[in-house]
């Protein structure tokens, strides 16, 4: 069955520092998304990716999705306090039907 | 208004033991989900409706056990609670549009079963 895999499992950066977390699909996917997971919180969607090697940009983060469509990367440039937390990429074979979620990449950033 | 609310926010019962956690979203969508997750994070999908009817039933014993009165609510039902269990459960929901199918989280329900 599909599995969606991420790197790092944990983080620790240093204020200001920048983050990437990959995130691999063992199957060609439709779109992907990303989530956020606050310290005893639950899951906030960030965004959805669904072309081809699209970026986005939300502010400090940059989504980008591959050009196969089977891995995707979340990049912070210079790390907050505020963005300590669980990020999850979930991956869909079928536009949305059933997003299989990655392990996640634990965040904790330094003052 | 919260979108999705879960009752209750944490149950702690004895192993064996029978419960329910109740779900609510008020945001008109039409499917709704369950989510388990363990202690290391992993956050797998045990159930999804779509308009009241069952559509993702992932390998979950059959002591859980959802029911769907209707398109805004979405219960579980544990029977015979086990230590395994212990867990937090979420409740999501989202609208089932090509590509919108953004999932919205309750703020999940914290179990442990002693």
């Amino acid at each position: 069955g599909q599995q969606v895999m991420q790197i790092p499992q944990y983080q620790h950066v240093q204020e200001g520092e920048d983050f990437t977390t990959y995130c691999n699909s063992s199957t060609t996917l439709s779109n992907i998304q990303w989530y956020k997971q606050r310290p005893g919180g639950h899951p906030v969607f960030l965004i959805q990716l669904v072309k081809s090697g699209e970026v986005k940009k939300q502010k400090r983060l940059t989504f980008q999705f591959g050009e196969a469509k089977k891995n995707s990367s979340l990049h912070i440039t210079a790390t907050q306090t505020t963005d300590v937390g669980t990020y999850f990429c979930a991956g869909s074979e079928n536009y949305g039907q059933n997003f299989v979620f990655g392990p996640g990449t634990r965040l904790s950033v330094l003052p | 208004d919260t979108a999705v609310s879960q009752t209750p926010k944490y149950l702690v019962t004895q192993m064996g033991n029978d419960k329910s956690i109740k779900c609510e979203q008020n945001l008109g969508h039409d499917t709704m989900y369950w989510y388990k997750q363990d202690s290391k994070k992993f956050l797998k999908i045990m159930f999804s409706y779509n308009n009241k009817e069952l559509i993702i039933n992932e390998t979950v014993p059959n002591r859980f056990s959802p029911k769907s009165p209707d398109k805004a609510h979405l219960n579980l039902h544990i029977n015979s609670l086990e230590l395994g269990d212990s867990a937090v459960y979420f409740c999501a929901s989202s609208q089932s549009d090509l590509y919108q199918e953004t999932q919205y989280f309750g703020p999940g329900t914290r179990l442990l079963v002693l």
